[in-house]
């Protein structure tokens, strides 16, 4: 299963609404897709799993949705620190885990 | 919390193996979850490699099946990838992770830079 990751950057400014999308070639569970963040220089970061269940400490500004080949990272407000770049990825057949090619969140 | 932290060479000569040991801190092997190797290059970007589970259960990623061995020692808490026969293409940052039931990865290890090259 092929994930792409839609824009490739996203530019907007502190307190707007950012909304993330990810499109998978087929259908995936949605009980098996997951959103990351990154950092520069860290390890990705697991916010969302499920494809809408937040991960231990991750705060309610981050929401997941979608269903079949079609799903989304809406961060409700944006805060300083959540410019980053943001992956999904999915469990599947062959192989079982992909990740999308990213999509960079910077500011405006 | 749970750690995990990557150790070994930053350099490996090319057709030579790769090995990473992954010391996992603050929580059992033994207790559960399977445990996997993933690595990012700026070519590659995230790509999966292994999960092992602490009773050797094993997956592999299929384009790399040939070349990877994954395996876990349950006496010192860790896990241990191999890669043979690298070329420049697998030069990578290489993380080890925790895999959730809801095949998630949790926890992550800061990452270890593994350069391939003469």
């Amino acid at each position: 299963v092929v994930l792409t990751q839609s824009p490739g950057t996203l530019s907007l400014s502190p307190g707007e609404r950012a909304t993330l999308s990810c499109r998978a070639s087929q259908s995936v569970s949605g009980s098996v897709l997951a959103w990351y963040q990154q950092k520069p220089g860290q390890a990705p970061r697991l916010l969302i799993y499920g494809a809408s269940n937040r991960a231990t400490g991750i705060p309610d500004r981050f929401s997941g949705s979608g269903s079949g080949t079609d799903f989304t990272l809406t961060i409700s407000r944006l805060e300083p620190e959540d410019f980053a770049v943001y992956y999904c990825q999915q469990y599947g057949s062959s192989p079982p885990y992909t990740f999308g090619q990213g999509t960079k969140l910077e500011i405006k | 919390q749970v750690q995990l932290q990557e150790s070994g060479p930053g350099l490996v000569k090319p057709s030579e193996t790769l090995s990473l040991t992954c010391v996992v801190s603050a929580y059992s092997i033994n207790s559960g979850y399977y445990w996997g190797w993933i690595r990012q290059s700026p070519g590659m970007g995230l790509e999966w490699i292994a999960n092992i589970y602490h009773n050797g259960n094993t997956h592999y990623n299929p384009s790399l099946k040939s070349r990877v061995t994954i395996s876990v020692d349950t006496s010192k808490n860790q896990f241990s990838l191999n890669l043979t026969s690298v070329t420049a293409t697998d030069t990578a940052v290489y993380y080890c992770a925790r895999r959730t039931p809801a095949m998630a990865f949790d926890y992550w290890g800061q990452g270890a830079l593994v350069t391939v090259s003469s």
